[in-house]
């Protein structure tokens, strides 16, 4: 199976433990996007890594949550501290460039706080 | 004003009719044009994919990009039950590639 993998599928946790999202690309892809879906909403840009490198984190909030894409592994979403508004389901997305390709999304982390 | 307005409200339509949906933007440097179809629990799943202005059509479905009006639209022709999902649309204006969404049409397709 090439397509994005995420694990875990599901995720419980009580608030103000830390949740980690793990998110590995389609094979030969090295851009990943993080996007975030409450629910009743659309899907909200949350971050952009390459390897090793933050490039757009302009939809992360600001306190509590970040994210990287090591040389080795998958890309990590880490959110410290949770509260019951974190719950939703994080999509990961990949591209091969980002000249404008297509992303192709993972099946999803559903996060529920308690 | 939101980068892009989908009128989020539910679609039931009989088997065999034509599905339309649309979405408006705001943004001028929006250059690409997706169409992700979502099914319950499930990740999207890229339907329709255009660059710039025009039209483009995949089997029973017709993807529509005015530039001019910033609106999009989606048709579903012969709309099937396996048809019934949220579809989802998103732009993105190119460079780093970050999309931006609407909140989607969830469309149930009645045998």
């Amino acid at each position: 199976n090439a397509g994005v993998m995420q694990n875990p599928r599901h995720l419980v946790r009580r608030r103000g433990q830390e949740a980690r999202l793990r998110c590995s690309p389609m094979k030969g892809h090295s851009h990943v996007y993080w996007y975030r879906q409450l629910p009743e909403e659309g899907l909200k840009f949350m971050v952009y890594l390459q390897k090793e490198n933050i490039i757009d984190e302009s939809g992360m909030p600001k306190e509590r949550f970040s994210a990287e894409f090591p040389k080795e592994g998958p890309s990590i979403l880490r959110i410290q501290q949770v509260v019951r508004g974190d719950s939703a389901a994080y999509f990961c997305a990949s591209t091969g460039s980002s000249g404008g390709e297509t992303q192709y999304f993972g099946p999803g982390t559903r996060l529920l706080v308690l | 004003q939101k980068e892009v307005e989908q009128d989020p409200g539910p679609l039931s339509v009989p088997e065999g009719a034509i599905v339309s949906l649309n979405c408006t933007y705001s943004n001028s440097a929006f250059q690409y044009f997706m169409w992700y179809r979502q099914y319950s629990r499930k990740g999207p799943e890229l339907l329709m994919y255009t660059y710039s202005s025009g039209n483009k059509e995949d089997g029973r479905f017709t993807a529509q990009v005015d530039k001019s009006s910033k609106y999009i639209s989606l048709f579903i022709r012969d709309s099937q039950p396996s048809d019934s999902a949220t579809y989802l649309c998103a732009m993105s204006a190119g460079g780093n590639n970050r999309l931006a969404f609407g909140k989607g049409n969830q469309v149930v397709v009645i045998p």
